[in-house]
């Protein structure tokens, strides 16, 4: 069975531009959510959706949004890129539950590696 | 607001010992709690997810209890192998800013070397 797929792997952005980040969950699983991970601040929830509605949203300016289709993929958009933005992007899925209460382990890509010059 | 700590933040061990790595939150009123483990440059992997009605769960060499009342997890390692050398983390839902909202916090993590 096919893990979590996120495309692409890097991402070289210049300030003020926008990107957008893709993700395929694992077969089945209709919640997906998104993470940034920095050295300095950890891993910090970003959002979630399970059957294309976001369910909850962590403290990250509007900038940040993101979608989730018929399908389960979800993208993850962010505009107008800051030097700060720079980070690791992780999505996961998880077959039932969401994030209050996942019944279901949570199964994680390897993540997007944004750089912001 | 939820905040997760875990102590050590780093900890070298010599090949067959065990160890605990320690996961502290401070509300209590949680669902479950997941442990993961992440080896550089990659995604997190799930070791155990811990429901608020059981008080731990095993997989092979790892063992992971839950104290609700206390805001405490532990995971303990049996025979630690090279291996086992990673960053693991632990997680727990908790409130969000947003009304009715929920998100999933993560502590910094307790990297392991595990030295042959």
């Amino acid at each position: 069975k096919a893990g979590v797929t996120q495309t692409p792997r890097y991402l070289i952005k210049t300030r003020g531009q926008q990107v957008t980040l893709s993700c395929s969950p694992i077969s089945g699983h209709r919640s997906v959510s998104w993470y940034q991970q920095t050295p300095g601040q950890g891993l910090q929830f970003l959002f979630e959706y399970f059957s294309e509605t976001q369910r909850n949203k962590g403290n990250f300016p509007g900038r940040f949004s993101g979608r989730q289709f018929s399908n389960s993929r979800s993208e993850m958009n962010v505009s107008t890129l800051e030097l700060g933005d720079s980070a690791l992007y992780l999505c996961a899925s998880s077959l039932v539950g969401t994030v209050r209460s996942y019944n279901s382990p949570l199964h994680f890509g390897n993540g997007t590696r944004l750089t912001v010059t | 607001k939820q905040e997760v700590t875990q102590i050590p933040a780093a900890l070298s061990v010599p090949e067959g010992e065990n160890l605990v790595l320690n996961c502290s939150f401070t509300d209590s009123a949680i669902y479950n709690l997941q442990w993961f483990r992440q080896d550089p440059g990659k995604g997190l992997t799930s070791l155990l997810l811990i429901q608020s009605s059981q008080r731990e769960q095993t997989s092979g060499r790892l063992n992971a209890s839950l104290d609700k009342s206390s805001g405490r997890s532990t995971l303990y390692i049996a025979a630690s192998q090279p291996g086992d050398s990673a960053t693991y983390l632990c997680a727990v839902p908790g409130s969000a800013p947003g009304a009715g909202s929920y998100q999933l916090t993560f502590g910094k993590g307790t990297k392991l070397s595990v030295i042959p």
